[in-house]
């Protein structure tokens, strides 16, 4: 199984909801990614887990909350959102967080928009 | 610093070869990749290189780099129409962990 799944494919909320992302792997992979994809850019990294810590937060908006509640599964939640949050939302997973080489695998990513 | 670039655009026919070229600024990168992105879906890698290596050949694809100006290419031979899409190189660095700085990404358009 080399697929990386995200629930659901697409979206859409108000600026008051809460809600979340579901990322899920199977391959053993230890290091998983959130990345923000705009339309026309891009992916810019948001979020690395390693070992199910914490790695990398690039200076993301603390309405966007990570989880990583065992090596399979990477949630992303949403909170108080505005409407320039919304894009495409991709997770990928590689063997391990490292310096050396480590292919990410990625899902189709969910689509979102906020209202 | 960090920082990729690439054509936006290249539009070839079927059958021809795409040359979609990139340039980065890090001299300290370890790997660099060639992802590919088909409309509404997720990221593809296609293939990468190690920063020692001046050329890899996988089947269709071939990946240049010259490390002096920094130049990364790839060539898809005899391009298909379901090579239609968005190609993106991006490095990893030296230090801390598998951060992908990812280019704009190129556009490849393949007409009959």
């Amino acid at each position: 199984d080399t697929e990386v799944t995200q629930t659901p494919k697409h979206l859409v909320m108000g600026m008051t909801n809460k809600k979340s992302l579901k990322c899920e792997q199977h391959m053993g992979h230890r290091a998983m990614y959130w990345y923000k994809q705009k339309a026309k850019k891009p992916p810019e990294l948001m979020f690395v887990y390693s070992y199910e810590k914490l790695s990398i937060n690039e200076s993301v908006p603390s309405r966007f909350s990570p989880e990583c509640p065992n090596s399979s599964l990477l949630n992303l939640h949403l909170h108080a959102l505005q409407p320039e949050d919304s894009a495409l939302y991709l997770c990928a997973s590689s063997q391990q967080g490292g310096r050396s080489y480590n292919e990410q695998f990625f899902g189709p990513g969910t689509r979102l928009t906020v209202l | 610093g960090e920082d990729v670039e690439q054509s936006l655009f290249l539009s070839v026919r079927e059958g021809d070869s795409s040359v979609i070229n990139c340039t980065y600024t890090d001299s300290s990168s370890t790997y660099l990749y060639w992802y590919k992105q088909e409309p509404g879906a997720g990221l593809q890698l296609l293939t990468y290189i190690f920063s020692n290596m001046d050329m890899k050949q996988d089947q269709r694809l071939t990946v240049l780099l010259n490390k002096k100006d920094k130049h990364l290419s790839l060539r898809i031979a005899d391009t298909q129409t379901g090579d239609s899409a968005i190609y993106f190189c991006a490095e990893t660095l030296s230090g801390g962990y598998n951060k992908l700085i990812f280019g704009a990404g190129t556009r490849l358009a393949v007409h009959p």
